[in-house]
């Protein structure tokens, strides 16, 4: 298994710019979320999916779009980049919600954005 | 929304000494995590408590769920240097998602 494998790595966008963010587990995880990690503020979510066709608001949504057409993949969208959305994003996911003996939230390595 | 205070910030410490970080909440949780980042890559799950008042070890990590469910700590025995990183804790409510800590930035001086 891959796990959580997110691309790309690193991006650079100009504001005004669109681009999505791609997000893939292979552990037929019903739940997938999007965190963002900027330094002193730790992990705040952005958004999150409890299965397939189904996405939900996290603390900071705002900027950010989702979608759940499958159950391995969680792409997050940037519509228009702000400066202020400079950051590394992190996809998890886990068996299932709420987080139980037998479902920790697994993350992916991270993709590190700039927006100029 | 629900908060999570952890400290310290930062730590410098010696390699071979005993290190403890904890976490507080303003509301009780039914489920504490604590995850570890090393750099470049995403934060990997280190122990989980479901219980208040359980004690639970991996290695030379131990935490706990503290009796009022508002709390946990974390503890590192006999640091080295592999210890670096950024350590998280995490607590859940419910069926609400994963609320995390500012984390604690551990440095280890050989």
């Amino acid at each position: 298994n891959a796990g959580v494998t997110q691309t790309p790595k690193f991006q650079v966008l100009k504001t005004g710019q669109s681009m999505t963010l791609q997000c893939a587990q292979d552990m037929n995880h019903e739940y997938m979320s999007w965190y963002r990690q900027d330094p002193g503020m730790g992990l705040r979510l952005i958004h999150y999916s409890v299965g397939a066709g189904i996405t939900d608001q996290g603390e900071v949504p705002n900027g950010y779009n989702v979608s759940r057409s499958t159950t391995e993949d969680f792409p997050l969208r940037l519509l228009s980049a702000a400066p202020s959305q400079t950051s590394v994003y992190f996809c998890a996911s886990s068996y299932s919600r709420p987080t139980g003996r037998n479902s920790p939230l697994h993350f992916g390595n991270g993709t590190r954005l700039t927006v100029t | 929304g629900q908060q999570l205070n952890q400290s310290p910030q930062s730590m410098f410490i010696q390699e071979g000494e005993d290190v403890s970080m904890n976490c507080t909440s303003s509301s009780i949780f039914n489920t504490w995590l604590w995850y570890k980042q090393d750099p470049g890559e995403g934060p990997v799950l280190l122990i989980a408590l479901y219980k208040a008042g359980e004690l639970t070890s991996n290695g030379r990590l131990t935490a706990q769920f503290g009796i009022t469910r508002k709390d946990s700590f974390l503890n590192i025995s006999a640091s080295i240097p592999s210890d670096v990183g950024i350590y998280f804790c995490a607590g859940q409510a419910g069926n609400t998602p994963l609320v995390f800590g500012k984390g604690t930035r551990l440095s280890v001086i050989a």
